[in-house]
């Protein structure tokens, strides 16, 4: 069983509109979570990290954790169609150990 | 600054074979992970090397491989390839703990094995 689930989407938003991508993960001792873009063809690369419960804002992204609920949030505000890409979650149980854990990613598709 | 360099970028093998990816950090890196990617399994963990150490390992048979050369550079081999080894080979650099610091991707080493 997957221990990190994303809807793999396509995610279809217009231009100017918020974009939000939803991660759920299993291991209630993870601590590390993050968001990672990747354009077809290309690597990923980060985007946003967070590791304490609530929001964290990074010009028009938001990553939102609720370790309870067990799950991590993106959002993006505005999106524009260069915001195109799949978005994968990453999560990190720590403790010493990073062994890094990834969801399959959410396709995002923004449309003029 | 140079970014992560990966080579090559492509390879063909045939079922059997070994072959050996090399990465070059980021200068000033000292943390190289290892990463496979494949579309049914998406982007899977192989191991991470900091200081010529294997530092954590993900859960991958004993024929992947890797290590770490006093610069930094590392190399990662799989023996024995199998048809399900295709994939695109991800190296990431990071200054010191892959956990907390930011990872830099490389554009990637893509395997097919016939």
């Amino acid at each position: 069983q997957k221990e990190v689930e994303q809807n793999s989407g396509p995610l279809s938003v217009p231009e100017g509109a918020i974009a939000s991508l939803n991660c759920t993960y299993s291991d209630r001792g993870s601590q590390s979570f993050f968001w990672y873009r990747q354009y077809s063809g290309k690597s990923p690369e980060l985007i946003m990290s967070i590791y304490s419960n609530g929001d964290k804002e990074d010009g028009r992204f938001t990553a939102q954790l609720n370790k309870a609920s067990q799950y991590v949030s993106l959002l993006i505000r505005d999106s524009q169609p260069s915001d195109s890409a799949t978005y994968l979650c990453a999560v990190i149980r720590g403790g010493g150990s990073y062994i890094p854990t990834f969801g399959r990613g959410t396709s995002l598709i923004v449309h003029p | 600054k140079a970014g992560v360099t990966q080579t090559p970028r492509y390879l063909i093998k045939t079922r059997g074979q070994q072959v050996t990816l090399s990465c070059s950090p980021i200068s000033g890196h000292r943390s190289v992970s290892w990463y496979q990617q494949t579309p049914g399994q998406g982007l899977q963990f192989l191991f991470e090397y900091f200081s010529e150490t294997q530092r954590n390992k993900g859960n991958f048979p004993g024929r992947f491989s890797g290590r770490q050369f006093s610069n930094s550079r590392s190399e990662m081999n799989v023996s024995t390839l199998e048809l399900g080894d295709s994939a695109l080979y991800l190296c990431a650099s990071s200054a010191g703990t892959a956990g907390t610091d930011t990872q830099y991707f490389g554009p990637g080493t893509r395997l097919t094995v016939l």
